[in-house]
Order: structure tokens, then C-alpha cells, then sequence
């Protein structure tokens, strides 16, 4: 079956602009899950949803980063005004277990700031 | 609160031979333990997961890990590795939903 896929793969911005990336789960799972991978920091958890709510947004870094999810599917990670820090690659996780025994990670977006 | 280290931020190790890669962890509750293999421009690929039961997990691609409460480790072994191994390999521990992940090890198989 089809796997937890990101759009789009690649992205490169100019700083102040706003940015979405795009994540499909596995059909079926409802926890989501959106992580950061960048040099220096390694891979920081950003924000958790069960079914279309976010109850642990805590890894969010900043009130320009923003995430919703609609349907218990599809989840966009909205970044406002982008700056040069916020280059890394974003991964997108899903798993049937709320308790998130075994998350299944997407192919991730790498956003280059310019 | 938890937290995952890596011990080894690269390792060197010639085709064939045996490889282990260490990861502790620290948490005041039961958690669970995985393996995450990256290998370049991909995304994350589980290798194994200690979620309860036998302490020694099999994985894919040959790997294994033990799981040792009383360490409070969960390294990763190999007993011949090959080029194709070449990755980084990223350990993860979860005791609620979240994830929380290692640094990371760099394993270059040489030959």
C-alpha cells in the first residue's frame, strides 16, 4: 500500500515569503506528525494531531509556523515570512497507534531560505 | 523528561566486519525503542523497535539491538556489514506519542 508521501520534495524560497508543505498519511492513520530535521539541531519533533486536532504543539518554533489538518487526512505546515533558519528538511510521520508505537515517516520536504 | 544519546557521531568500519552502534537513553517511564536508518536524500526507514518482550530485536538487513533496562541502552549490531550499509542511523525513544531522536551515528563502510 501506499506509503506517507510529502509534496513538494524540494522547495526553495526567498526570505519573507510564506510557505506551505503538503503531507498524504497512510490512509486510515489518525495520529500525524510533523518533525524537523536541520544540520546543528538533528530531528526535533514540531507538532502532534489525533484526527484533526492539535494537542501538542509545543515543538513549534515560532508563531510563524502554523500546521492544520482537514478530514483526519491531509495536513498542511504553513511557514510565514520565512527566514534562513527555517532551511532544513520537514518530516512528516503518521501511525494507527495514538501512543505512537511505530510511526511511519514520509520522504520529507528539504525548504532552502535564500 | 527523556532524552536519547548517541555516543558516536561517525564510525569507520571495513566491509564485513562486525559494527555496533550505541544509543542510551534516560526516561522516568517505560518506553518504547527504535532504530531509524536515513540513507542520503531519503526519508527514514525503521530498522527495529523494542516495544515490550524479548529483549533482543531482529530487524531488517541483518541488524540486531538489545535492549537493556538495567544500562538503560539499546545498541544496534550488525556481525558483517556491507557497503551498501553506509547511512546514518538515527536512535528514538517514545514514551508518550513523540518521538524524541538521537544525534545520530554516521557508518561509512569502507572497503
Amino acid at each position: 500500500g501506499a506509503g506517507v508521501s510529502q509534496s513538494p520534495s524540494n522547495k526553495v524560497t526567498e526570505k519573507g515569503k510564506d510557505v506551505e508543505l503538503r503531507c498524504d498519511p497512510i490512509s486510515g492513520h489518525t495520529a500525524l506528525y510533523w518533525y524537523r530535521q536541520s544540520l546543528g539541531q538533528g530531528l526535533e519533533f514540531l507538532i502532534y494531531f489525533q484526527g484533526n486536532s492539535a494537542p501538542d504543539k509545543s515543538g513549534l518554533p515560532s508563531d510563524r509556523f502554523s500546521a492544520e489538518r482537514t478530514g483526519g487526512s491531509v495536513s498542511t505546515l504553513t511557514i510565514q515570512r520565512t527566514q534562513q533558519e527555517d532551511s532544513a528538511v520537514y518530516l512528516c510521520a503518521s501511525s494507527s497507534d495514538p501512543g505512537g508505537s511505530e510511526q511511519y515517516f514520509g520522504p520529507g520536504t528539504r525548504l532552502t531560505v535564500t | 523528561a527523556q532524552s536519547v544519546t548517541q555516543l558516536d557521531s561517525q564510525v569507520p568500519v571495513f566491509e564485513e566486519a562486525p559494527v555496533e552502534l550505541r544509543c542510551n537513553y534516560s526516561s522516568s517511564v517505560s518506553v518504547y525503542l527504535f532504530w531509524y536508518v536515513q540513507y542520503p536524500n531519503q526519508g527514514l526507514q525503521l530498522l527495529l523497535k523494542y516495544l515490550s518482550g524479548s529483549t533482543l530485536v531482529k530487524g531488517i538487513n541483518g541488524f540486531e539491538a538489545e535492549f537493556n533496562k538495567s544500562q538503560t541502552s539499546f545498541h544496534l549490531r550488525k556481525p558483517s556489514v556491507h557497503i551498501s550499509d553506509t547511512a546514518e542511523y538515527f536512535c528514538a525513544a517514545t514514551g508518550t506519542y513523540k518521538y524524541i531522536f538521537g544525534t545520530g551515528t554516521r557508518l561509512k563502510v569502507l572497503a
